[in-house]
């Protein structure tokens, strides 16, 4: 059973609408991850949080943004959607110690047309 | 960046029987965790097995095990009678131990088949 959630599930949206993908988790974990993964290719680390006001950047350059105003939740925003921002969207969490697992939601579906 | 190579993107086996998934990766580091991941078709991304690179013992899960070849940096899964429920894309992924916001890198999947 999945302790961090994502909504919603799937979404299609127009160009140029603003959006923003929820993510929360209730396991108290300071570390946060979301990542961007085609169908069928890796995932790529697009931002990440090690807790409260923190948030970086990850590997794979993207246009959306991240807050970490609380604990548990996690948002992310694409001020203006694209179609190249077509994919799928994984939000993930860990405990801090090294060799803790990501913990992982079930994703957001992301469609722009 | 460290990367992560998975270099069979699809692979099948018949129920009952046993498949190993190779998973290779490149660092300079000596200290870093390894990881299998499995993401059944619409579904969500769950832990298959870890390993901590300093450990010399073959991490092991059940029906689940690995291969770890540090000086071949290898990271193998071999998944022992095979169910139906096995099905699905399987990650190796890779942690730094020292750095980079402790994310994982992951190799581009294998995508597993069971026939019955």
């Amino acid at each position: 059973e999945a302790d961090i959630y994502q909504t919603p599930r799937y979404l299609v949206i127009g160009t140029g609408k603003k959006i923003t993908l929820e993510c929360s988790q209730t396991m108290g974990h300071d570390k946060m991850y979301w990542y961007q993964q085609d169908p069928g290719m890796e995932l790529h680390l697009i931002h990440y949080s090690y807790g409260v006001n923190s948030t970086e950047k990850g590997d794979l350059s993207s246009e959306s943004t991240v807050s970490r105003i609380r604990t548990e939740h996690f948002p992310l925003t694409l001020e203006s959607a694209r179609p190249s921002h077509t994919s799928q969207y994984l939000c993930a969490s860990r405990e801090s110690y090294y060799n803790s697992p990501l913990h992982f939601g079930n994703g957001t579906r992301l469609t722009v047309t | 960046a460290q990367t992560v190579t998975q270099s069979q993107p699809e692979m099948s086996v018949q129920e009952a029987e046993t498949v190993t998934l190779s998973c290779t990766y490149d660092t300079s580091e000596s200290d870093y965790y390894l990881f299998w991941y499995k993401q059944p078709p619409s579904r969500q991304m769950i832990l298959v097995i870890r390993q901590e690179a300093y450990k010399q013992q073959n991490a092991t899960e059940n029906r689940f095990s690995v291969n770890f070849q540090k000086a071949a940096k290898s990271f193998s899964l071999k998944i022992s009678d095979s169910q139906l429920g096995d099905a699905a894309m399987y990650f190796c992924a890779y942690r730094s131990g020292s750095n980079s916001g402790y994310a994982l890198n992951f190799g581009k999947g294998t995508s597993l088949l069971v026939t019955p």
